[in-house]
């Protein structure tokens, strides 16, 4: 198994453009989840969605959109990348989207530079 | 509002030292505990949970953490560091929000060197 797998491994974008951050989990899982990694802040939740066919905000939602697929895929979108977009994203899942025991499998990241 | 603290960001402990490194949380209800690590250039990797039971909790790698309610923390220790235990800790709580996903709240991270 692969586990949780992102694409791309790193991006550099300039301000105003867009992309799309994909993200696949092959082991059966409900949830998902995007999660953004700054220095000094740890990780700060996007988005997640809960079951296939339903996601919701997270923290810092805003100049993102998401969207389940799938129940294996979950893609992260940026509109119009703005420099404060710079940062390491994190795919997650986890297999129940109601049990606090649940561990979360992460993805490798990517980088994004917004220039 | 839940919140994890992790008082040092930067640690420096020489190898076959122990290591403890600590984690505070604040949350309404019971706990869910958790502390991932991440070596450098890869993601996270769960070292061990606690969610009841005995407060001494067993992980991989040979880390281990007890959860002390008095004390609102939940320490990570390992009693002897190997050089490639030199990595970015994360103490997580989970919290449960009312009909939707479960998610975990991070802390900021506590990085461990390791000289030799």
């Amino acid at each position: 198994n692969a586990g949780v797998t992102q694409t791309p491994k790193f991006q550099v974008l300039k301000t105003g453009q867009s992309m799309t951050l994909q993200c696949a989990q092959d082991m059966n899982h409900n949830s998902m989840y995007w999660y953004r990694q700054d220095p000094g802040m740890g990780l700060r939740l996007i988005y997640y969605s809960a079951s296939e066919g339903t996601t919701d905000k997270g923290e810092v939602p805003n100049g993102y959109n998401v969207s389940r697929l799938n129940k294996r895929e979950f893609s992260l979108r940026l509109e119009s990348a703005a420099p404060s977009q710079t940062s390491v994203y994190f795919c997650a899942s986890s297999e129940s989207r109601f049990r606090l025991k649940e561990t979360q499998y992460f993805g490798p990241g990517t980088r994004l530079l917004v220039l | 509002a839940q919140s994890v603290t992790q008082p040092d960001i930067h640690i420096t402990v020489s190898e076959g030292a122990s290591l403890e490194l600590r984690c505070n949380y604040s949350y309404g209800a019971t706990p869910y505990l958790f502390w991932y690590v991440q070596s450098p250039g890869q993601g996270l990797q769960l070292l061990l949970k606690y969610f009841s039971g005995d407060t001494l909790v067993q992980g991989i790698k040979g880390f281990e953490a007890e959860f002390k309610r008095s004390q609102s923390s939940f320490n990570l220790r390992k009693p002897s560091v190997h050089w490639s235990d030199a990595a970015e800790y994360f103490c997580a709580v989970g919290t449960l929000n009312t009909g939707t996903a479960s998610k975990l709240t991070f802390g900021t991270g506590t990085r461990l060197q390791v000289t030799l």
